[in-house]
């Protein structure tokens, strides 16, 4: 499709996996965020990548976390260890220009649930 | 520290009645302001944006919103809600330096017939 597809959609964990969200932004956009968002709560920016260079990851609540975004495309955030505060949606979202840009096109999110 | 905080968090309006939503935010320096709609079971959308000139902007689906600096707001309006609009609004900003939006908690609209 045409807009930023995320997947899976739905992961539920056990405390202590590894998972690993994926986000394939829309073609031809140079910006990526990620965002995670708790229940009942607006999202938290976690990082930003320009291209493949993560700019920004200063959100990321803890080593655990972390992001890549290899060839510029497609990203993977990926979470070790799980656990149950981890239990969010995680939002995915691109836009066309750099910094100062305009609108962020955001994906459906992955729901992430941690038992 | 920059942040954005949303005064209702649930607001229940009948079909046809007026609705505003308000918004302030805490930042120094120049700000980009946003609010978008995220429909039951769908993803974040904008609904509009301001970046400078006409603090009126107007955006989708009959909202509009009034940047009104000396009060750090950006309030949401429609003057006449349909069933349609239930859903949850976020009022985001960034510094005009930077590029991560900011957001608010939300507000929840259930619109009744």
């Amino acid at each position: 499709g045409a807009g930023v597809s995320q997947s899976p959609r739905y992961k539920v964990a056990k405390r202590g996996q590894d998972v690993a969200l994926r986000c394939d932004p829309i073609s031809g956009h140079v910006s990526l965020f990620w965002y995670q968002q708790a229940l009942g709560q607006g999202p938290e920016f976690l990082t930003y990548f320009q291209n493949e260079a993560q700019l920004d990851k200063s959100g990321l609540p803890s080593d655990r976390f972390f992001a890549e975004r290899p060839e510029g495309s497609v990203s993977t955030l990926k979470i070790q260890r799980t656990q149950q505060e981890d239990s969010a949606v995680y939002l995915c979202a691109s836009s066309l220009a750099g910094v100062n840009t305009g609108e962020l096109f955001f994906g459906e999110g992955s729901r992430l649930t941690v038992l | 520290a920059q942040s954005v905080s949303q005064h209702n968090h649930h607001v229940i309006l009948s079909e046809a009645a007026s609705l505003e939503l308000g918004c302030n935010y805490s930042y120094g320096g120049t700000v980009n302001l946003f609010w978008y709609v995220q429909y039951p079971g769908q993803h974040l959308q904008l609904l509009l944006k301001y970046f400078s000139g006409d603090p009126l902007v107007k955006g989708i689906k009959g909202f509009e919103a009034e940047f009104i600096k000396s009060k750090f707001s950006f309030n949401l309006r429609k003057p006449s809600v349909q069933w349609s609009d239930t859903a949850e609004y976020f009022c985001a900003a960034r510094a005009n330096s930077g590029y991560a939006l900011n957001f608010g908690k939300g507000t929840s609209l259930l619109v009744t017939p």
